[in-house]
This record gives structure tokens, sequence and C-alpha cells, in this order.
């Protein structure tokens, strides 16, 4: 079993639409949490840190569910700029500063 | 506005031949990781140094590749001899490792073996 898990997609969405991505991790013990966006042929770069509580900016809202071991994310009213490969990141316990990235969901917002 | 940078943007090398990739991490941070990226296996973690000193390199095929950082503003990344299967994204990234756990990557080096 892969420690971080995506639908790999890819999720078509029209412009405007809300959609949503899970992704699980298998170590109970994991300390951190993040959403990357990754565009065709650039790097990742970091969208937003996921907390206890859950948290919001702008559009994206990430929630964390620790006793289910998965990881969320929302995005509402979805431009086409939204369209890329999202990747869902964990940092394990005892893992130092390293991070295991997922596969990454794509998505694309069509007209 | 800071950013990690690398060199070459782009390399295509004949099998056999050795390849070296350079990264300059953001300045002030003391994390840099080297990750290697394909269409089948995602992004692979394959060395992580923590104050210049490598941590972590299991990721890493230890008969071809070798990472160093010689000074605190530059991390490099050799393969030799480079394989047709080492074609990949090779990505580097730098953390401020105070308490904080995010990275930031660089634009990456896109690595042809023929």
């Amino acid at each position: 079993r892969k420690e971080v898990e995506q639908d790999p997609g890819p999720f078509n969405v029209p412009e405007g639409a809300t959609v949503a991505f899970n992704c699980t991790y298998s170590n109970s013990a994991s300390q951190s949490f993040f959403w990357y966006r990754q565009d065709c042929r650039k790097e990742p770069k970091l969208l937003m840190s996921v907390y206890s509580s859950g948290n919001e900016d702008g559009r994206f809202t990430a929630q964390l569910n620790r006793a289910s071991q998965y990881i969320s994310l929302l995005i509402r009213d979805s431009k086409l700029s939204d369209s890329a490969t999202y990747l869902c990141v964990v940092r394990g316990a005892n893992a130092g500063n390293m991070l295991t990235f997922g596969g990454g969901t794509r998505l694309m917002v069509k007209p | 506005d800071a950013r990690v940078t690398q060199t070459p943007r782009h390399k295509v090398t004949e099998m056999g031949q050795e390849v070296t990739m350079r990264c300059q991490p953001i300045l002030g941070h003391n994390t840099v990781f080297w990750y290697r990226q394909t269409m089948m296996q995602g992004l692979e973690l394959l060395a992580y140094f923590r104050n210049r000193a490598p941590l972590d390199d299991s990721g890493m095929p230890k008969d071809r590749f070798s990472a160093e950082m010689p000074d605190a503003t530059l991390a490099t990344l050799k393969i030799q001899p480079s394989e047709p299967r080492d074609s990949a994204v090779y990505f580097c990234a730098s953390g401020s490792g105070t308490g904080s756990y995010e990275q930031y990557f660089g634009p990456g080096t896109r690595l042809t073996v023929t």
C-alpha cells in the first residue's frame, strides 16, 4: 500500500463548479499535511497547509480527518486557471523534514 | 522574490556521460532536497540535507548517483555514468527547517539520456 494515495483523475468540471479531492495516508502518526499544485511541465508549488481544525484560503478549503486518515481539498467556483495536478503531501512521524508526495489528482476545468 | 534556482534547465546527453545538476536554495534555508519525477513513478525523494549534512539518501542509487553541498548556497547532484532510465525531471527544493515543514521547489532540470 502506498503511503499517500490519491485518485489520479482526471476530474473534468465546468467553470464555476465545485470540486473536491480526497487523499488517504497510511501512517496514523503523520504530523503535517499539505496540498501542492503542479502545472504541466512546472515545479510543484505549495497551495496550502492543512490544519487539524480545517482551513480556508479564498475559494480553497482543506480538511483533515485524523480518525479516518484522509485529507480533502474543496475548490469552489472553479476557474480555468485551476486546471492543474493537485498533490497531497504528508510528513510522517519521525520523518524529520521529509515529505511524502501522493501521485496527484489531475483537474481540468472546461469553459 | 526569493526562489530556488537550478541549472541547467535542460540537459541532453549520451549514455555513459557524467551529468551534474546544480541548485541554489533560498537564502537562509537550511534543508535541501533532491527529487526525481517521472510519469510512471511520480515524485521520488533522492536525498535530503540539513545544515549541509546528508541525512537521508536511501532513495538514491548509490552506484551512480552522488549528492553534495559544498557550501550553504550550492547543492549538486551528479550521475556517473548516466543511463537512459535516468531520464526524468530532477527537482531541488529547500525549506527553512525551523518548525516549518513547507518545501519550495526550483524549476527543475529536464534530463534526457540517449
